[in-house]
């Protein structure tokens, strides 16, 4: 089967841990994104990637990092410093033909607990 | 930065009834507009976009229509049925993206179809 896969669906951890969520993809596709999804709200995208090696961060990186050693695997870290981590994380994937944006397709989440 | 707002947050509609929620926007260099489709502890699902260069698209019972003078957009559901029901987000983005920008997501609109 092709598609997102992300492990584990719900993960616990206690406050001032490092914690890494990951994010495999078997579609051939060249950027993956991670989000954040609140209850009451939408999504918003953390960091993203268009290429391996390389990476950006988006609207609210701030206690988080990501790595794209692999074209198919994008994994976040939720740091320490990361104020209020406790959400629903979401990664997503697209093809990339040349700048043009094509379909997000996600994964199926993580829900990150830390108490 | 692109703004996007959904309305109506809920939406409750009877079984064979039509269903339409709206999205305005911001940005006037926005020209790709996804729809998703998010089940409960799920991963949201693509079910329907839309591009600038068109005024509306269809798919079955679903249908995207797109005004670019007055930046909006709706989703229409048409003859509902429950498996209808869940979260559904709009969001908007360039048709380029990556450092040129990424998809801003509505906050969602909760749909209920009653049997």
């Amino acid at each position: 089967d092709g598609g997102i896969t992300q492990s584990p669906k719900y993960l616990f951890r206690k406050e001032g841990q490092n914690v890494t969520l990951s994010c495999e993809q078997n579609l051939n596709h060249d950027a993956m994104y991670w989000y954040r999804q609140d209850p009451g709200q939408g999504l918003r995208l953390i960091y993203y990637s268009q290429i391996v090696n390389d990476f950006q961060k988006g609207d609210i990186a701030e206690g988080y990092s990501v790595s794209r050693e692999k074209k198919e695997s994008f994994p976040l870290t939720v740091t320490s410093a990361q104020k209020n981590p406790t959400a629903f994380y979401l990664c997503a994937s697209s093809m990339l033909f040349g700048h043009t944006f094509y379909e997000q397709y996600f994964g199926p989440g993580t829900r990150l607990t830390v108490t | 930065g692109e703004n996007v707002e959904q309305h109506p947050s809920t939406l409750s509609v009877q079984e064979g009834d039509s269903a339409v929620i709206k999205c305005t926007y911001s940005d006037s260099a926005s020209n790709y507009f996804p729809w998703y489709k998010q089940e409960l502890g799920k991963g949201p699902q693509l079910i329907i976009d839309i591009r600038s260069n068109v005024g509306e698209k269809k798919d079955q019972r679903i249908a995207v229509t797109l005004n670019k003078t007055a930046k909006h957009f709706s989703l229409h559901i048409t003859e509902t049925q429950p498996e209808d029901s869940a979260v559904y987000f709009c969001a908007a983005g360039p048709n380029y993206g990556g450092s040129q920008g990424n998809l801003i997501f509505g906050k969602g609109t909760k749909l209920s179809v009653k049997p």
